[in-house]
């Protein structure tokens, strides 16, 4: 089916621990984008990419990693998971064009114990 | 740096009453802006945008929106709130920087109707 998928929808790991967030998107959109939700600070952005091999940091990127090696699939990596990194990200890609506004995935909930 | 603002954290109102959820936003120039609603466990979901052009917005599930360049405001309104529009609602502005545009997103108002 056509759209934005996130994986896992849950996921529970240990502190130290490297964990990956999958993203896949459909549409061929150029650009995607990783978010993490917390209360009190609505979304903030954490990495971004313009296309496959384009990626360029967003406003809280400390502890993340990410790829593109295609335009469909954009992964996030805790490298060495921490509790402040309990969180739900979400996903979203865009064709660019700033009027068109971004499509979002349902979210994965991680927690870090 | 581009900004929004959204002062009530928490609204209450009744099924049947009308809503206004305010936002405040910082940009230089005009700015693109943008209510996602998100319901409980779920993604966002764009309810309107505004660009230029007519100042008053209409959007998905009857909601509308009154850009106000004086004011620095973009509210969201509804006549008549519906007991399925509880969610959380977040506004936010589109900034040309780096290398792609990117939404700046407000801390959301959580919506919770009555009955």
């Amino acid at each position: 089916d056509a759209g934005i998928t996130q994986s896992p929808r849950y996921k529970i790991t240990e502190t130290g621990r490297q964990v990956t967030l999958m993203c896949h998107q459909t549409w061929s959109h150029s650009y995607m984008f990783w978010y993490r939700q917390d209360l009190g600070h609505g979304l903030r952005l954490i990495y971004y990419s313009a296309a496959a091999d384009i990626t360029d940091k967003g406003e809280v990127p400390d502890g993340y990693v990410v790829s593109r090696s295609k335009t469909e699939n954009f992964p996030l990596t805790l490298e060495s998971a921490t509790r402040s990194q309990t969180s739900v990200y979400f996903c979203a890609s865009s064709d660019g064009a700033a009027n068109y506004g971004y499509t979002f995935g349902s979210g994965t909930r991680l927690t870090v114990v | 740096a581009q900004s929004v603002t959204q002062p009530d954290i928490h609204i209450t109102v009744s099924e049947g009453a009308s809503l206004e959820l305010r936002c405040n936003y910082s940009y230089g120039a005009t700015p693109y802006l943008f209510w996602y609603v998100q319901s409980p466990g779920q993604g966002l979901q764009l309810l309107l945008k505004y660009f230029s052009g007519d100042t008053l917005v209409q959007g998905i599930k009857g909601f509308e929106a009154e850009f106000k360049r004086s004011q620095s405001s973009f509210n969201l309104r509804k006549p008549s709130v519906h007991w399925s529009d509880a969610a959380e609602y977040f506004c936010a502005v589109v900034a040309n920087t780096g290398t792609a545009s990117k939404l700046t997103f407000g801390t959301g108002t959580r919506l919770q109707v009555t009955l």
